[in-house]
């Protein structure tokens, strides 16, 4: 059974980059299309975008210029980092498994929620 | 890109069926079979209940079924249960090789 887990600091300060790491068990992360979601409270789903096991990467348009991911396959986990966080970027950030270029979630973390404050 | 259109609410009682609406444009929903529902409750991550418009995963229960025509996509809930109350979104693949969410919707089971 595949499980995705996000690890990273539960506070960041304005200004800074938040960073989040989603540790894959169960399953190897030399395929599918490995993605970050996130949702601020009480507010809809946002895809941030995906990177692939090649490392080939597709982001949010909105979220394209302060977006970096990152996969480490040696280590079976891959990475977001979010620049110039504000209040806004205060979210519960997911980790999922796209399955196929159509996207699918098949798999997801538990989440991670995210605070922006100073 | 902007997000897929849902109603807000729907509401059911327990055995009753029912239906949610996500419409998008031709760029997505509109141009390829790639629409997927979500359910999430309350704290928890969401569940794939639906991939590719109609396939369901492997566990989900066949009371869940989805259909397409033209830029709107629906998710029917057939024998509406209890646990069945929860956030529904829908997803679509876009023109962009991206992937935009609907807004949600509330499913109360009355």
């Amino acid at each position: 059974q595949v499980q995705l887990q996000e690890s990273g600091p539960g506070l960041v300060k304005p200004s800074e980059t938040l960073s989040l790491t989603c540790s894959v068990s169960g399953g190897s992360i030399s395929s599918y299309y490995w993605t970050w979601i996130r949702q601020p409270p009480g507010k809809r789903l946002e895809w941030i975008g995906y990177i692939s096991y090649s490392g080939s990467t597709n982001y949010n348009p909105s979220l394209k210029s302060r977006v970096t991911l990152s996969v480490d396959t040696s280590k079976n986990h891959f990475s977001l980092k979010l620049s110039s966080v504000t209040a806004a970027d205060t979210a519960v950030y997911f980790c999922a498994r796209g399955n196929g270029i159509q996207l699918w979630l098949d798999y997801w973390g538990q989440g991670t929620l995210v605070t922006v404050s100073s | 890109q902007s997000a897929l259109t849902q109603p807000a609410s729907v509401s059911g009682s327990p055995g009753q069926s029912i239906t949610i609406s996500c419409t998008g444009t031709s760029s997505d929903v509109g141009g390829y079979n790639y629409v997927s529902w979500y359910q999430q409750h309350p704290g928890k991550a969401p569940k794939v209940m639906i991939y590719d418009v109609s396939n369901r995963p492997s566990g989900v229960s066949n009371r869940f079924s989805g259909s397409k025509s033209g830029n709107t996509a629906s998710l029917t809930i057939s024998g509406l249960q209890a646990e069945d109350g929860a956030d529904y979104y829908c997803s679509s693949f876009t023109s962009s090789s991206t992937l935009v969410f609907g807004g949600g919707t509330k499913l109360t089971v009355l």
